[in-house]
């Protein structure tokens, strides 16, 4: 159980297109996701906590602008990164939290912004 | 003082050994822990959560909780090349349970 699916697990887009990531619980409902960046040998970085039903709530230096998180059922949120640029480019990962506060990951989407 | 520490590493231990991972936590008020696995390209995957003092068992992998000292280890038995990997320690935020704060990892690496 607790499985957290997301999609696209790749892609690359051009400099000032917008890609949308989805992140789905597949067995559980998920009140509260969460959408991390991680770089290459860097610690994860929470950007936003996703709350269904209400508006996301951003970590200090997160652009809420450019970062739009859609919550918009207890099994899926969406992160839209809006005009990216090569600067984006990272790996991206949700999370779920189940009942129990237990927070289960996606595999992750990796963005490369050309 | 940081809020979760770990060790970076890397933790080298032989095919066969213990690899002991260890973690302290600032918030005395803290109920719940957690241990995740992160290969190198992959997500972090949970292997343990731990909510009392002491031991906790799972397979080859033991928890272990101290909270009068404010630390949590994984113990990993007869560790494996497979186990090498970033070993992620977690914590909630004080005041919001929802939220977890991470170590940097300690980084273990298993060797033949």
């Amino acid at each position: 159980g607790a499985v957290v699916s997301q999609h696209p697990s790749r892609v690359i887009c051009k400099s000032g297109t917008s890609v949308k990531i989805e992140c789905r619980s597949l067995d559980f409902q998920a009140t509260t996701m969460f959408w991390y960046r991680q770089f290459p040998k860097q610690s994860l970085m929470l950007m936003a906590t996703s709350n269904e039903g209400s508006k996301a709530t951003y970590e200090q230096g997160v652009e809420k602008d450019k970062f739009l998180i859609n919550h918009a059922s207890l099994t899926l949120s969406t992160l839209t990164v809006t005009s990216a640029h090569p600067e984006d480019s990272s790996f991206y990962i949700c999370s779920a939290n189940t009942h129990q506060e237990t927070q289960y990951f996606g595999p992750g989407t990796r963005l490369l912004v050309l | 003082q940081k809020e979760v520490e770990q060790n970076s590493g890397p933790l080298s231990v032989p095919e066969g050994a213990i690899a002991s991972l260890n973690c302290t936590y600032s918030d005395r008020g803290s109920q719940s822990f957690f241990w995740y696995r992160q290969y190198s390209g992959k997500s972090p995957e949970l292997i343990m959560s731990i909510y009392s003092n002491g031991d906790k068992e799972d397979g080859r992998f033991t928890a272990q909780l101290n909270k009068a000292s404010q630390y949590v280890s994984l113990l990993i038995r007869d560790s494996q090349p497979s186990d090498s990997a970033t070993y992620l320690c977690a914590v909630p935020l004080p005041g919001n349970t929802d939220k977890l704060i991470f170590g940097t990892g300690t980084r273990l690496q298993v060797f033949p």
